[in-house]
C-alpha cells in the first residue's frame, strides 16, 4: 500500500540553523500538507500546498517558515532560522484531492529538536 | 472556528475490559471523521475514517460512530489488549484543506 515518508526521522539542531524537512508524498496524489505536533499539545495545521502554490496557510507559518516542491516527488518544509520553540513532531500529509470529503495520509514525521 | 474535544483526556482499564473513547466538535457541518492511534513519540496511524452519511463504522475490534446533529464520535474497542495502549486522537475537517485535532485520549491496558 502507498505510503508518504519522511526524512530524516529525527534532527537536531542549533537555534538560528536552517533546517529543511523533506516528504515524499503517494505519487497521484495532488494537495500536500504540514502538520506539527509541540510535546504534549495537539497536532495543529501549518500550510496547504496544491499546484506549486500555498492553497492555505495558518498563523504559525510565519515568514520563516517556506515549502516547496523542488521535483517531481519531493516535498519540503523548510524553517529558515529556528527557534527553541520550533521543537516538535512534523508530520507531511498528502490526499488526491482538496476538500472535506477528502482522506489525508500522514506520514510517519520528523522529530526536530532545536538547542 | 470547528473545536474538537476528546474526554477522557486519559484512561487506565485492565485486559479484557471494552474502551470507550468520547469526541465532540463544534460545527456538525462535516463531511467526515478520522479516528488515528499515536505511540509515544511515533506518528500518526489512522484507524477509521467514518463518511458523514454513514452512522457507524468496523474494523476488528474497533467501532466507530458518528452522530453529527449532537456533534459526537465515539471509538469503542472491544476486549482491550495490552498492545492496545496508545493516545487516540480523532479529527474533523475545518475547511477543504485543514484537519483539526482533538488532543488525545491516553489509553493504558493493564495486564
Amino acid at each position: 500500500e502507498p505510503e508518504v515518508t519522511q526524512t530524516p526521522s529525527h534532527q537536531v539542531t542549533q537555534m538560528g540553523q536552517e533546517v529543511i524537512l523533506r516528504c515524499v508524498p503517494i505519487s497521484n496524489h495532488l494537495y500536500f500538507y504540514w502538520y506539527r505536533q509541540i510535546l504534549g499539545q495537539k497536532v495543529e495545521f501549518l500550510v496547504s500546498f496544491y499546484n506549486n502554490e500555498i492553497s492555505e496557510k495558518s498563523e504559525i507559518f510565519d515568514d520563516q517558515f517556506s515549502v516547496e516542491r523542488p521535483d517531481g516527488s519531493n516535498f519540503t518544509l523548510k524553517i529558515r532560522s529556528t527557534k527553541l520553540e520550533d521543537s516538535a513532531m512534523y508530520f507531511c500529509a498528502s490526499s488526491i484531492l482538496a476538500g472535506r470529503g477528502e482522506t489525508q495520509y500522514f506520514g510517519p514525521g520528523t522529530r526536530l529538536l532545536v538547542l | 472556528k470547528q473545536e474538537v474535544t476528546q474526554i477522557p483526556a486519559a484512561l487506565s482499564v485492565p485486559e479484557g475490559e471494552n474502551l470507550v473513547l468520547n469526541c465532540s466538535f463544534t460545527d456538525s457541518a462535516i463531511y467526515n471523521l478520522q479516528w488515528f492511534r499515536q505511540d509515544p513519540g511515533k506518528g500518526l496511524t489512522s484507524l477509521l475514517l467514518i463518511q458523514s452519511s454513514q452512522r457507524e463504522q468496523t474494523s476488528g475490534r474497533l467501532n466507530a460512530s458518528l452522530d453529527k446533529s449532537s456533534g459526537r464520535s465515539t471509538l469503542y474497542i472491544a476486549a482491550s489488549q495490552p498492545g492496545d495502549s496508545a493516545t487516540y486522537l480523532c479529527a474533523v475537517p475545518s475547511n477543504d484543506y485543514k484537519l483539526s485535532f482533538g488532543a488525545g485520549t491516553t489509553v493504558t491496558v493493564r495486564a
